[in-house]
C-alpha cells in the first residue's frame, strides 16, 4: 500500500531560520508528490507538486525536490516568516489508481517566532 | 472564481441529532472527499465518490452517510451513531482518475461542528 510518513513536529523557529520538515514515502507505482499547507480554522491548500524523478516544486520560497532513490520529498526554505506559521501536510497521489484517493502525512506544525 | 463552499462555517448540535453538511464545487470536478481532522491530528478519510450516483466507504465512515445526485453536491449527514462527533470537517475534490491528472485536491474552508 501507499504511505506518507513527515518528520514529528511540532517546530519552532526563529524568523529568518532555514527550514526542513523532511518527508518519505512508500507507493505502488509511481506518485505524483504534493505539499499542502492548512493555515489556522481553514482549508488545506496546495503549496507545491511535482510529479516526476528529480523535478521541483517551488512556490512562495518553499521547494521540495522529488528524489526516488531516496524516496523523499523533504519541504525546504532558506528563510522563514512569522506568516509561515502553519501545519504542512506531505501527500502522494499514483495516477489512476487506489480510486484516485490522496495519501496524507499526519501534518507538521511550524511555528515561527519574530 | 472556481472553487469549493462548505456551509455552515460552525455547526452546533445536540446529542441525538442528525446534522448534514453541505459541500458545493464549481470545479467540474468529478471525484469528491470527505475528511474528518481532530485537534493536532492529521485527516481521516470518511467517504468518497468518484462519479454521480456512486461513493464509497473511507476509513472512518460509522455514523456517516452521504449522497452524490449531483455532479457539484456532496452532502455528508452525521448521524446520532456516530459517538464522538465534534471535529473539523473538510470537503474536497479532484478531476478524478480518468484524466490525465495527478489528483491535486482542492479543499474547502472546512465545517467546524460542535456537539452539546
Amino acid at each position: 500500500g501507499n504511505s506518507v510518513t513527515q518528520m514529528e513536529g511540532p517546530v519552532t523557529l526563529s524568523e529568518e531560520a532555514f527550514l526542513t520538515i523532511n518527508c518519505t514515502y512508500t507507493a505502488t507505482g509511481y506518485p505524483s508528490l504534493f505539499w499542502y499547507v492548512q493555515y489556522p480554522g481553514e482549508g488545506l491548500q496546495l503549496l507545491l507538486k511535482a510529479t516526476k524523478a528529480d523535478d521541483k516544486g517551488s512556490n512562495k520560497g518553499f521547494e521540495a525536490t522529488y528524489r526516488k532513490e531516496t524516496t523523499s520529498f523533504h519541504l525546504e526554505k532558506g528563510s522563514v516568516q512569522v506568516s509561515d506559521s502553519a501545519v504542512y501536510f506531505c501527500a502522494l497521489s499514483v495516477y489512476n489508481t487506489n480510486a484516485g484517493k490522496s495519501t496524507f502525512g499526519d501534518g507538521t506544525t511550524l511555528t515561527v517566532k519574530p | 472564481d472556481g472553487g469549493i463552499t462548505q456551509s455552515p462555517k460552525y455547526l452546533f448540535r445536540k446529542e441525538g441529532q442528525n446534522v448534514t453538511l453541505s459541500c458545493e464545487q464549481n470545479l467540474n470536478h468529478d471525484a469528491m472527499y470527505w475528511y474528518r481532522q481532530d485537534p493536532g491530528q492529521g485527516l481521516r478519510l470518511i467517504y468518497y465518490s468518484q462519479i454521480v450516483n456512486d461513493f464509497q466507504k473511507g476509513d472512518i465512515a460509522e455514523g456517516y452517510s452521504v449522497s452524490r445526485e449531483k455532479k457539484e453536491s456532496f452532502p455528508l449527514t452525521v448521524t446520532s451513531a456516530q459517538k464522538n462527533p465534534t471535529a473539523f470537517y473538510l470537503c474536497a475534490s479532484s478531476t478524478g482518475i480518468d484524466f490525465d491528472s495527478y489528483n491535486e485536491q482542492f479543499f474547502g474552508p472546512g465545517t467546524r461542528l460542535t456537539v452539546l
